[in-house]
């Protein structure tokens, strides 16, 4: 089965730790997004990843940080520098062709006593 | 910078009636626009999708509309459903990688 895939779907972390969620895809796509989402709020672009070794930051990147080693792989660090990190987070990747269709994983509620 | 505007934020329609969703976008360069829709819970899924090269597209009960000069593009879904109560999201692509996300609408399907 192609797909992209989260781990793990809900998550606890106490106040003040990093915490770092996975996302893999198999849909050999070069592009991977992580988006925050907020009850009752759309997508907001934490970061995103065009190519292996290369990630830019997006409307509101900090506190977190990203690695993409590899074209399968774009995990997401949330570390204690974010102020309010209690969101559902998703990721999702596109193929670099002509259509930008981006392909959403289940997502990680991460909930932060 | 670049954004889109979706309305209404809730909508709420009879078992039967349609459904209609707005959305403005401000880059003059998007060039594609998908609207996703998300379960509770889960991530959203492309349920149809337009390039500026085309006014309207429909896939059975569901048809999106573009226009280019005002900005504007909207979803129609008829004959809803309650399986179509779910929040949608209409979105803007101005150039390759990058999608602007509106803010969503929740749609009630009452049977």
């Amino acid at each position: 089965d192609g797909g992209i895939t989260q781990s793990p779907k809900y998550l606890f972390r106490k106040e003040g730790q990093n915490v770092t969620l996975s996302c893999e895809q198999n849909l050999n796509h070069d592009a991977m997004y992580w988006y925050r989402q907020d009850p009752g709020q759309g997508l907001r672009l934490i970061y995103y990843s065009q190519i292996v070794n290369d990630f830019q930051k997006g409307d509101i990147a900090e506190g977190y940080s990203v690695s993409r080693e590899k074209k399968e792989s774009f995990p997401l660090t949330v570390t204690s520098a974010q102020k309010n990190p209690t969101a559902f987070y998703l990721c999702a990747s596109a193929s670099s062709g002509s259509t930008n269709e981006q392909f959403f994983g289940p997502g990680t509620r991460l909930t932060v006593l | 910078g670049e954004n889109v505007e979706q309305h209404p934020s809730t909508l709420s329609v009879q078992e039967g009636d349609s459904a209609v969703i707005k959305c403005t976008y401000s880059d003059s360069a998007s060039n594609y626009f998908p609207w996703y829709k998300q379960e509770l819970g889960k991530g959203p899924q492309l349920i149809i999708d337009i390039r500026s090269n085309v006014g309207e597209k429909k896939d059975q009960r569901i048809a999106v509309t573009l226009n280019k000069t005002a900005k504007h593009f909207s979803l129609h879904i008829t004959e809803t459903q309650p399986e179509d109560s779910a929040v949608y999201f209409c979105a803007a692509s101005p150039w390759g990688f990058k999608t602007i996300f509106g803010a969503g609408t929740r749609l009630f399907v009452k049977a």
